[in-house]
């Protein structure tokens, strides 16, 4: 069964405190991985895609990673306006898309 | 008006009465989306449309009936709702294709829906 698992459910942080969020999946055929931050009462905003395993990127304070089984979502010295809930989706093939419960992040200053 | 749009944004609404949910895209895409969120769950996917033809009903109940007139706009009608259809409504568009870069799905701002 396809299922994707985003870890931890909350994470709290400092400002300037770095950490990474954990997207990880069990997918018959994967066929992209997209990153979106959400804010409250809002839809969700793209982030990134990654196709390939290796394949890195960047944004501000955010890089996110892939391997074969998971994505990293790296957040470097965050401010509080990064907090928001961060959302991890996988594509298995053109319109089949499945979503993690996502990351609730809170960054304090 | 850019990117997608959803109107309304909050609606709250009786189990008998009848409403619509209606979405638009300005992005020229031809894949459109319908989404449920409820609290700490996972998003979970709804309907598609492909070039206006319905691909995907995830075992949605009969009381939610889409409607795709064209590639730009999307409709959730619905009618005879149960209080645990009570949650955040959001519409997607992607375009679909075989190349890098494509299938991205961006979102509208969702219907906040209450069932009384």
């Amino acid at each position: 069964e396809d299922q994707v698992t985003q870890s931890p459910e909350a994470l709290r942080l400092q400002e300037g405190e770095s950490s990474s969020l954990n997207c990880s999946y069990t997918v018959s055929g994967l066929r992209g991985l997209f990153w979106y931050r959400q804010d409250p009462g809002k839809g969700p905003e793209f982030l990134f895609t990654l196709y390939s395993a290796g394949e890195e990127k960047e944004k501000e304070r955010l890089k996110a990673t892939l391997t074969k089984k998971e994505s990293f979502l790296h957040i470097t010295a965050p401010k509080p306006e990064d907090s928001a809930t961060y959302l991890c989706a996988v594509q298995v093939y053109f319109n089949k898309f499945y979503f993690g419960s996502g990351t609730k992040l809170n960054v304090k200053p | 008006e850019t990117g997608v749009t959803q109107t309304p944004r909050h609606l709250v609404m009786g189990m008998t009465n009848k409403k619509s949910l209606k979405c638009e895209q300005h992005l020229g895409h031809n894949a459109m989306y319908w989404y449920k969120q409820s609290a700490k769950k996972p998003l979970e996917l709804m309907f598609v449309y492909n070039f206006k033809e319905q691909t995907e009903n995830n075992s949605v109940p009969s009381r939610f009936s889409p409607e795709c007139p064209n590639s730009s706009h999307l409709f959730l009608h619905l009618h005879t709702l149960q209080p645990e259809d009570s949650a955040l409504y959001l519409c997607a568009s992607s375009q679909v294709g075989t190349g890098i870069g494509t299938d991205t799905q961006y979102f509208g701002p969702g219907t906040r829906l209450t069932v009384l």
